[in-house]
């Protein structure tokens, strides 16, 4: 069974830091392009970050670019978000989704909220 | 950037009434070289991660009842519900896969009347 388990949320003050993890299970990994897409509550669907499968190429949505940085490791099954100076707007469920199209799986989410 | 406009915002249909979603992309998603559209459509229930329902703007997920169908090509796409259910009752989201970055529409509610 395809497995994607967010982890690394919570709750940070706003200019702080947190490391989001997902861990991968019943797929080749190495084989996936990997993104981050987010939600703020109540709101709609937000593409944040995209990673090919040998991170030689990497997008980011303007609204994180500088701030945010995606990173993989083939080898432990797991894809990463590292963001810096986290605003409130930052504020969503972070979905870890593999691939584009017809490869597309969502993980469950993990919720970051940015408040003092 | 390619921005990605649904309509309407929310939409109410009764029981084993159509159901029709509307997307438009502010540029083509139309690839010559494959001739495929890089739209997708997801279904979103509460507390839940949205669901891919179609790709290709028209070729089905897997296991998605055969009552869901994508259209459009080019600019201006379609998710349309033949026979609404109440288990349908959903926010709706299309989104495109054409080039970085990758961008969602609004997302439409649908709800029974």
């Amino acid at each position: 069974e395809v497995q994607l388990v967010e982890s690394g949320g919570g709750l940070v003050q706003p200019g702080g830091s947190l490391r989001l993890s997902c861990a991968v299970s019943g797929f080749t990994f190495s084989t996936y392009e990997m993104n981050w897409v987010r939600q703020a509550p109540g709101k709609g669907l937000e593409w944040v970050s995209y990673i090919t499968t040998s991170s030689s190429t990497i997008y980011y949505a303007d609204s994180v670019k500088g701030r945010f940085t995606i990173s993989r490791d083939n080898a432990r099954n797991s894809l990463y978000l590292q963001m810096n100076s986290l605003r409130a707007e930052d504020t969503a469920i972070y979905y870890c989704v593999r691939g584009r199209g017809s490869t597309t799986v969502w993980g469950q989410g993990t919720l970051v909220t940015v408040s003092s | 950037d390619i921005v990605m406009t649904q309509s309407p915002d929310s939409l109410a249909v009764s029981l084993g009434e159509r159901a029709t979603i509307n997307c438009k992309s502010s540029q083509s998603v139309f690839h010559s070289s494959n001739n495929k559209n890089y739209l997708a459509w997801y279904q979103q229930k509460p507390g839940q991660p949205p669901k891919l329902l179609i790709y290709w703007a028209s070729t089905r997920e897997s296991g998605v009842p055969d009552r869901f169908s994508g259209s459009g090509s080019g600019t201006d796409f379609s998710l349309t519900i033949s026979s609404l259910q109440a288990e349908d009752v959903a926010v709706y989201h299309c989104q495109h896969y054409y080039t970085a970055p990758y961008t969602f529409g609004q997302g439409t509610k649908l709800e029974i009347k």
